[in-house]
Formats: structure tokens, C-alpha cells, sequence
């Protein structure tokens, strides 16, 4: 089955560091984009970042360059989101989604299930 | 870069169309043939409708059309169902350096 699993709902404290993953199969995982979309408590879709797996080729929304931290580990068909510091505001539902459009970065075919990140002290 | 700006709200009864705009700048919607529309049912993930303006993916129902003139982009639902309710979201590619954007939302009501 083709698909994106993401890892699990994360509860943790600003100042703190996060990785969250998306691990893709039943596809090449290298010959597709994976990008990040975040979405706030009854809040709207926000389109974060963008990366191709086969060779890291990575690309930031200006709102979200040098907030986050975007990867992926080809051998393992694994594409990740992490923060260094943790901000309340960073409560979100994020999502994983693949991109098969090396010129169209607003194209999701496929989209993980999300995971929810809660962030209070 | 500011969201691409969609009404908040749409409704219609079943069997009518709608349409709900989806508005950007010539950096973004009127630059490029690369609008895409997501579907988004409460506490799901979005689903693909439409993209480069019009096309649809496969599965996705010949009642979904979408078209572009200038700086707007449109999504139009013909024969409406109760299933439609939902809320959809435009997206547009946005030039190398910004890559993407999404609208705002629009939350669609079928009376």
C-alpha cells in the first residue's frame, strides 16, 4: 500500500527539542518531493517547507526559514521536521505530504495522518 | 508572503454549484499555471482536488472543476452533496525562493 506514516502525538515543554517523522512506502521514496504543512488549532493549512529525499534538495517558506529543520534519511525512507527550541506557538497539527511535481511545490498527492504537537509548560 | 486570500464561507443546497475564489498576485496565482485545491474534512488529513488549475486526479469526481483568470484562481462543485461539506483550501506555487502558499480556507455548507 502506498502511504506516509507519521510518528506519534508529541506533548512537550517550550525550550525543549523535537524530531518528528514521516516514513513513506509502497513507492521510489527518492523520486518524490516530501513537503510540511502545519496547521494551528482551528486554524488554516501553512505550506512550511520542501525536501527531495534522493538528494536532500531542500526548500523553506520565508515564515518558517531558521524556525525549523527539515531532513530526510533516503536509506530509510524516512523524512523528518525537528526543532531546536520549542515555542508555545508551535502547538500545531503537522502534516507530511508527497509531492510528485519537481516544478509544482503546491501539488500533494498523498498525505500522512498527521501528528499533533503540544507544547506547554 | 501573505496567504492567498479565500471567502470564509460558502453555501449552497443540494443539486446547486458553487463557486469559491481563491485571489493572490502576479508573484504567485497570476505567475504561474500551478493552483492546486485540497478538500478537508474535520479531523482529516486534505485530499488532492484539483491541480494546475484544472486538472483532476484520478478517483476525483467530474463535478470538480477548477479555472484562473489573472490573479484568481477558482474552484467550482456542480451537482452538490451532502458529502461535499467540508472545507477547502487553494495552494499555489510561488516562484523559487517562497515555493509555496496556501489560501486561508473556505468552509463550504450544503444547507
Amino acid at each position: 500500500e502506498v502511504q506516509l506514516v507519521q510518528s506519534g502525538a508529541e506533548v512537550k515543554k517550550p525550550g525543549e527539542s523535537l524530531k518528528i517523522s514521516c516514513k513513506g512506502s509502497g513507492y521510489s521514496f527518492t523520486s518524490y518531493w516530501i513537503g510540511w504543512v502545519r496547521q494551528m488549532p482551528g486554524k488554516g493549512l501553512e505550506w512550511m517547507g520542501i525536501i527531495y529525499p534522493g538528494d536532500s534538495d531542500t526548500r523553506y517558506s520565508p515564515s518558517f526559514q531558521g524556525q525549523v529543520t527539515i531532513s530526510a534519511d533516503k536509506s530509510i525512507s524516512t523524512a523528518y521536521l525537528q526543532w531546536s527550541s520549542l515555542k508555545a506557538s508551535d502547538t500545531a497539527m503537522y502534516y507530511c505530504a508527497r509531492n510528485p511535481s519537481y516544478y509544482d511545490s503546491s501539488r500533494f498527492d498523498l498525505w500522512g495522518r498527521g501528528t499533533l504537537v503540544t507544547v506547554s509548560s | 508572503q501573505s496567504a492567498l486570500t479565500q471567502p470564509a464561507s460558502v453555501s449552497g443546497s443540494p443539486g446547486q454549484s458553487i463557486t469559491i475564489s481563491c485571489t493572490g498576485t502576479s508573484s504567485d496565482v497570476g505567475s504561474y499555471n500551478l493552483v492546486s485545491w485540497y478538500q478537508q474534512h474535520p479531523g482529516k488529513a486534505p485530499k488532492l482536488m484539483i491541480y494546475e488549475v484544472s486538472k483532476r486526479p484520478s478517483g476525483v469526481s467530474n463535478r470538480f472543476s477548477g479555472s484562473k483568470s489573472g490573479n484568481t484562481a477558482s474552484l467550482t462543485i456542480s451537482g452538490l452533496q451532502a458529502e461535499d461539506e467540508a472545507d477547502y483550501y487553494c495552494c499555489s506555487y510561488a516562484g523559487s525562493s517562497t515555493s509555496g502558499v496556501f489560501g486561508g480556507g473556505t468552509k463550504l455548507t450544503v444547507l
